[in-house]
C-alpha cells in the first residue's frame, strides 16, 4: 500500500530565506507521481508542483523546485525566498498510477514565515 | 487552469438530517472525482472514488451508507451526508481529474459542514 509521510508538523522560516519541507513515500509501484500542495487558512488546496518517477530533472516552478531522490524515495520541496504570503499548511502527495489514480496525502507541514 | 466548484460552500445543519454537497467541474469533463475530509489540522483523508456512471469505491472504514455518492455525469458528483451527527462536522473537499489532461487534480474550494 503506498504511504506518504511528512516528519515536520511545523516550520519557521525567515522571510527571504529558503526552506525544505520534507516527504518520503513508500510504494511498489514503478509508475507513480508525487505532488505538492499548499493550503492557506481559507481552506483551497493549491497545486504547487508535480515530479513524475520518471522524470530524470527534479521539476521547478518558480520559486518552489523538488528535491526528488528516487533511491531515498524522497521528495522534499525547496521553497526559495520565502514571502510571507507563503505561510500556510503544506502537503505532498503521492498517485500510483495502477490503483485508480486516488491521491494520498502526507500528514501536512505548518510553515510559518516571520517578517 | 480547470475549475472545481463546491456547493454549498458552508452548511449547517441539525442532527439526525440529511445534507448533500455537489462538486462541479466547470470547464472540463472529469470521469472521476474523489472525495476527501479533513478534521482541523489535519491531513486529507480520502473518502471514495466516484466514478461517472458506476458506484462509488470507498476507501476502508468509510461507511457507504452514510456517505452515499453520486457521479450521474461527466460534471458533476454529490456526497450526501445521511443522517448527520455531531461528529460528522468537517471540511469535505471534492476534487476531479481531467479526462484530457494528464497528471493534474483540481480541487473544490471545499464544503465546511456543521452538524448541531
Amino acid at each position: 500500500a503506498q504511504k506518504i509521510t511528512q516528519t515536520q508538523p511545523g516550520m519557521f522560516v525567515q522571510e527571504k530565506e529558503a526552506v525544505t519541507l520534507d516527504c518520503t513515500y513508500d510504494t511498489s509501484d514503478q509508475s507513480y507521481g508525487l505532488f505538492w500542495y499548499k493550503q492557506p487558512s481559507s481552506g483551497e488546496m493549491i497545486f504547487l508542483i508535480y515530479q513524475g518517477s520518471y522524470d530524470e530533472q527534479n521539476a521547478t516552478e518558480g520559486r518552489y523546485s523538488l528535491n526528488f531522490q528516487k533511491a531515498r524515495k524522497s521528495a522534499n520541496l525547496v521553497i526559495s525566498a520565502s514571502q510571507l504570503g507563503d505561510s500556510a499548511m503544506y502537503f505532498c502527495a503521492m498517485r500510483e498510477y495502477s490503483n485508480t489514480g486516488k491521491l494520498i496525502f502526507g500528514q501536512g507541514t505548518t510553515l510559518q514565515v516571520k517578517p | 487552469g480547470a475549475v472545481v466548484s463546491q456547493h454549498p460552500s458552508w452548511v449547517i445543519c441539525k442532527s439526525g438530517t440529511s445534507v448533500k454537497i455537489e462538486c462541479r467541474s466547470l470547464d472540463f469533463q472529469a470521469t472521476t472525482m474523489f472525495w476527501y475530509r479533513q478534521f482541523p489540522k489535519q491531513s486529507l483523508m480520502l473518502m471514495a472514488t466516484s466514478n461517472e456512471g458506476s458506484k462509488a469505491t470507498y476507501e476502508q472504514g468509510v461507511e457507504k451508507d452514510k456517505f452515499l455518492i453520486n457521479h450521474a455525469s461527466l460534471t458533476l458528483s454529490t456526497l450526501t451526508v445521511t443522517s448527520a451527527h455531531p461528529e460528522d462536522s468537517s471540511f469535505y473537499i471534492c476534487s476531479a481529474r481531467d479526462l484530457a489532461g494528464d497528471h493534474e487534480q483540481y480541487f473544490g474550494p471545499g464544503t465546511r459542514l456543521t452538524v448541531t
